[in-house]
């Protein structure tokens, strides 16, 4: 069974605060996805990454970084907490795209994280 | 731009009923369209994948079609249970990212 951890099912951080939000798959899989989800809005893409020390921006990059150091492993950097990057984020992993087929995204049980 | 579009935003229906959630979509290329299904607090999981030679496609209780022409799909559930209240997220892929619908909350209730 494919399995993504994320370290944390909830947190609760102060404004300014740097978080760190980390997420492992255990599927050697080459891409991975975080997402934050908003009632109303879905799911939104915040960056994803193909391999190993390579990012991509998402749709909604802004106050957020990542670091994909390891394969297995994709962190989310919020460098200075702010209260609307209150949410859930969830993160994903999959096989890499072939042939416009686009393979399963799995997803971990996600991070509701509070920012005061 | 690409999107896709669910209704209903919200749905209660009775334990037992059947139920039909719809997705239209204006996605290109088209690639794949798949169900999730979200319980709250938890992570979304996958119920159905499509490609664009399938127009229908059967997880237990849980049916989906897809009309390629229209850009449709929709997602039937039957005899529901109370373990079905959950999102069932629609989402379809061009190519990398994927394009996420917003949902339909589903309440069964007894």
């Amino acid at each position: 069974d494919v399995k993504v951890t994320q370290s944390s099912r909830y947190l609760v951080k102060r404004t300014g605060e740097k978080v760190f939000l980390e997420c492992v798959q255990d599927m050697d899989h080459e891409n991975m996805f975080w997402y934050r989800q908003d009632p109303g809005l879905g799911l939104r893409l915040i960056y994803f990454s193909y391999d190993v020390k390579m990012k991509e921006k998402g749709d909604i990059p802004e106050g957020y970084s990542v670091s994909r150091e390891k394969k297995e492993r994709f962190s989310l950097i919020l460098e200075s907490a702010s209260t609307n990057q209150t949410s859930m984020y969830l993160c994903a992993s999959s096989h890499r795209v072939q042939r416009r087929r686009n393979y399963e995204q799995y997803f971990g049980p996600g991070t509701r994280l509070t920012v005061t | 731009k690409n999107q896709v579009e669910q209704s209903p935003q919200s749905l209660i229906i009775l334990e037992g009923k059947n139920c039909t959630l719809q997705c239209n979509y204006t996605v290109s290329p088209f690639s794949n369209l798949r169900w999730y299904k979200q319980d709250t607090g938890r992570g979304p999981v996958s119920l159905t994948i499509m490609t664009f030679s399938e127009n229908t496609k059967s997880n237990g209780r849980y049916t989906a079609t897809l009309d390629a022409d229209t850009k449709q799909s929709s997602l039937h559930i039957t005899a529901s249970q109370l373990s079905d209240s959950a999102s069932y997220i629609c989402v379809v892929s061009a190519e990398t990212p994927l394009v996420f619908g917003k949902g339909t909350r589903l309440s069964v209730i007894a």
